[in-house]
Parts: C-alpha cells; structure tokens; sequence
C-alpha cells in the first residue's frame, strides 16, 4: 500500500530563509504525489502535484517541490521564507487505482516562521 | 463562485449520540469525499461518493456512513458515537474524474464527552 512520511513534524525558519520540509513515499507503482497547506481553522489547500509529467514541479505561493524516484523523495521547498507561510503542511500519495480521490497523507509537519 | 461548504462547523455531541454531517460541493462538482483528522491518527479517508455512488471507501467501521443526494450534496453519518471519534472532518469536492482536483471545505470540528 501506498503511504509517505514526513521527517520533522515542526520545522522553525527564519523570515528570508530556505524553507526545506521533506517527504518520503513508498509505493509499488508510479505515484501520485500532492503537498497541501493547512492553515489554522481551514480546510486544505493544494499548493502542487506530481502526476510524472516533469520532475521538478511548481506550485503557488512561491513553492516547489523535486521527486527524485532514486531517493524516494518529494521534498517541498521555497527559497524565502515569509511570515503568510506559518502554517501546517501535508505531503499525500493518492492510493493505487483511485486517480487523484483516495489521498493518503503524512503526519504533516508545522512550519513557524520567525521575524 | 462559491466554496466547499460544511455545516455545522462546531458540534458537540454525548457517547452513544448519533451525528449527521452535511457537505455542499462546489457548483458543478459530482464527487465529493470525506476525511477524518485527528492529532493521533492524522488524516484518513473516509469514503468517497459520486452521482450517489459510493466510488472509494477508506478503512473505518460500519458506524460510519455516508450518502450523496441528486444535487451532489452529502451528509455523512457516524452512529453510537465513541470518545475517538471528536474529529475535524473534513469534505472535498472535484468535478467528476478521478484525476480532478480536490476542493477542501473548512471542516466540522466534533467533540464527543
């Protein structure tokens, strides 16, 4: 079955700062990979998805994020941290078969953003 | 146009209460889904529904439940209701496909005492 992990599950920046919040999958076939940003008392919303068509995908808000097959590893990034971006965020894999409507999500990870 | 719409938002039930909660999709939207989120377990698929179908399930007991009506509105059901079960939960829309984007609405945060 297809799942992802996040590493850290609070990650502390500066305002200006690389944001680096790291993702890890495992799945036996080609994934469908997604980062959502939750912010308090909202729902979630998708900042970009990986669906194989290019390795290094763009998102909004200034992020991106690589998927590198070798490492398994879908790494979100942005190069300037800024102060909007303090929220939570979740890496998600959609289960084998169900295009993009089953989601499986990581444990999320807290980014604070700092002055 | 508007978003994803859930009601209620706060709920406060006893154990054993039942619950109904209600998911308004996005103007033309046909599938909608449900998510549980809680700091323990994180967030897990309930179930997934299209044209009053029920397309995708997730792995959670029979006391939950879930129903999508003609206009693609859903409500979702949990029955004898257990301490664990205080949650956000969250509904999504997206158009119809399965390779369509998923729409988040605010949630309804359930407490049970």
């Amino acid at each position: 079955a297809q799942s992802v992990t996040q590493l850290g599950s609070h990650v502390s920046v500066s305002e200006g700062a690389l944001v680096l919040l790291r993702c890890n999958y495992s799945s036996s076939v080609p994934p469908y990979l997604f980062w959502y940003v939750q912010y308090p008392n909202q729902g979630l919303q998708l900042l970009l998805k990986y669906t194989s068509a290019a390795t290094l995908v763009k998102g909004i808000n200034g992020f991106e994020a690589e998927f590198k097959k070798s490492e398994t590893s879908f790494h979100l990034t942005k190069p300037s941290a800024h102060m909007s971006d303090a929220a939570e965020y979740f890496c998600a894999v959609s289960d084998q078969g169900t295009g993009f409507q089953k989601l499986v999500f990581g444990t999320g990870t807290r980014l604070l953003v700092s002055p | 146009k508007a978003g994803v719409t859930q009601t209620p938002r706060y709920l406060i039930k006893t154990r054993g209460q039942q619950v109904t909660l209600s998911c308004s999709p996005i103007s033309g939207h046909r599938s909608v889904s449900w998510y549980q989120q809680t700091p323990g377990q994180g967030l897990q698929f309930l179930f997934e529904y299209f044209s009053e179908t029920q397309r995708n399930k997730g792995n959670f007991p029979g006391r939950f439940s879930g129903r999508q009506f003609s206009n693609s509105r859903s409500e979702m059901n949990v029955s004898t209701l257990e301490l664990g079960d205080s949650a956000l939960y969250l509904c999504a829309s997206s158009l119809a496909g399965e390779f369509d984007e998923q729409f988040f609405g605010p949630g309804t945060r359930l407490t049970v005492l």
